[in-house]
């Protein structure tokens, strides 16, 4: 098994710039999450999912869509970059829900100029 | 909403020491309290994790407590080495079935010295 793998590792955008950053496990894991990551603010939860077709708001929302068409991939789309969104984006998976181990992906580091 | 507040930011220790993270959360429904690990470039790692059943749970040279009342779980190293060097999370969540949601704390960068 992979795991969760993020991509891209690294991107650097300009302002009112789109991106996708993409995320995908495989292990059959229903609920997966997205946080970004910034120092003295710990983890932020951005989205989640419990599964397919299924999304909701964490802590942090604004400035992101996701959507969650299969299993596998949860993709977060930033819409019109901002300065303020440079961060640390981490992907993490669980088999059933939040109660339970989280799977952390690499991360991607995302620079807005 | 579910919020969950860390202490100390930055701990140092002696390699053997012990050291203690201390975190609290907010909502009284929280029943699940996990800690991490997150080494330099890498994503968080689960080390320990405890239930609102439970008031202690032990792994070898790691220990979490919980006290319910007070709303405040700890995480315990002992005998500390330098790979425990690193930025260590706590979190709480309120979990019911495939739902809830897993908030964080601020983090704890800690840095054994050999």
């Amino acid at each position: 098994n992979a795991g969760v793998t993020q991509t891209p590792k690294f991107q650097v955008l300009k302002t009112g710039q789109s991106m996708t950053l993409q995320c995908a496990q495989d292990m059959n894991h229903e609920y997966m999450s997205w946080y970004r990551q910034d120092p003295g603010m710990g983890l932020r939860l951005i989205h989640y999912s419990v599964g397919a077709g299924i999304t909701d708001q964490g802590e942090v929302p604004n400035g992101y869509n996701v959507s969650r068409s299969t299993t596998e991939d949860f993709p977060l789309r930033l819409l019109s970059a901002a300065p303020s969104q440079t961060s640390v984006y981490f992907c993490a998976s669980s088999y059933q829900g939040a109660g339970e181990t989280q799977y952390f992906g690499p991360g991607t580091r995302l620079l807005v100029l | 909403g579910e919020n969950v507040e860390q202490h100390p930011s930055t701990l140092s220790v002696q390699e053997g020491d012990s050291a203690v993270i201390k975190c609290t959360y907010s909502d009284s429904a929280s029943n699940y309290f996990p800690w991490y690990k997150q080494e330099l470039g890498k994503g968080p790692q689960l080390i320990i994790d405890i239930r609102s059943n439970v008031g202690e749970k032990k792994d070898q040279r790691i220990a979490v407590t919980l006290n319910k009342t007070a709303k405040h779980f700890s995480l315990h190293i002992t005998e500390t080495q330098p790979e425990d060097s690193a930025v260590y999370f706590c979190a709480a969540s309120i979990s019911s079935g495939n739902t809830g949601k897993l908030i964080f704390g601020q983090g704890t960068t800690l840095q054994v010295k050999p």
